[in-house]
């Protein structure tokens, strides 16, 4: 079936630094691929997404490229603010199984420092 | 105007007690679901429904009945509650279409708690 994984949390980065969450994925046919993320006391809301090969997605100052050769959609930030700690969840839709129910990983905190 | 919107917030109860949450969406979407979200964070799907049918069902307990009245709600009824059945539950929404189309909509989550 398909899955996805994220690195393992939380990741501790000073304001300013340069994010790199990692997420790889198993899946058949041609997926679309999420962020998603969930700040403190709230649900999840969409970050960006890619629909095929070397799609990138974008918002907030935060990307991300679907890899299809390595199957990863690692997410990136030039430089982190103290308002994105968060808990940030790769997340997958299949392309084809006629229910369409995302894989979700199992979610990467972040916290940022002043 | 909330999106997906689910009651209560907060819950705290005596186990053997029975629950229900309730949710609404006015999205216009087809398909809602219900997850699950552990102290770790893990997210684990409950249920999915689709215009008022059932599609997904993993495992859960039957003491777990959700119940669709029409396609804009989506509620959960928990009997004889455990402690184990100490989470935040979301309810979800989506178009239910293939790919990109499927982003799920959350609610602001329902936090358990039993005693």
């Amino acid at each position: 079936g398909d899955s996805v994984t994220q690195m393992e949390g939380p990741v501790t980065l000073s304001e300013e630094a340069f994010l790199t969450i990692n997420c790889t994925y198993t899946a058949t046919g041609y997926p679309s691929l999420f962020w998603y993320v969930q700040y403190p006391g709230e649900g999840l809301q969409l970050l960006l997404k890619a629909t095929k090969a070397d799609d990138k997605g974008s918002n907030k100052g935060f990307e991300a490229t679907y890899r299809k050769e390595t199957t990863s959609f690692h997410l990136e930030k030039g430089s982190v603010q103290v308002s994105d700690s968060a808990v940030y969840f790769c997340a997958l839709s299949p392309s084809s199984g006629g229910s369409y129910i995302p894989t979700f990983g199992r979610g990467t905190s972040l916290i940022v420092h002043p | 105007d909330t999106a997906v919107s689910q009651t209560p917030k907060y819950l705290v109860t005596q186990m053997g007690n029975d629950k229900s949450i309730k949710c609404e969406q006015n999205l216009g979407h087809d398909t809602m679901y219900w997850y699950k979200q552990d102290s770790k964070k893990f997210l684990k799907i409950m249920f999915s429904y689709n215009n008022k049918e059932l599609i997904i069902n993993e495992t859960v307990p039957n003491r777990f009945s959700p119940k669709s009245p029409d396609k804009a709600h989506l509620n959960l009824h928990i009997n004889s509650l455990e402690l184990g059945d100490s989470a935040v539950y979301f309810c979800a929404s989506s178009s239910g279409q293939p790919l990109a189309k499927n982003i799920q909509y959350f609610g602001a989550g329902t936090r358990l708690s039993v005693l």
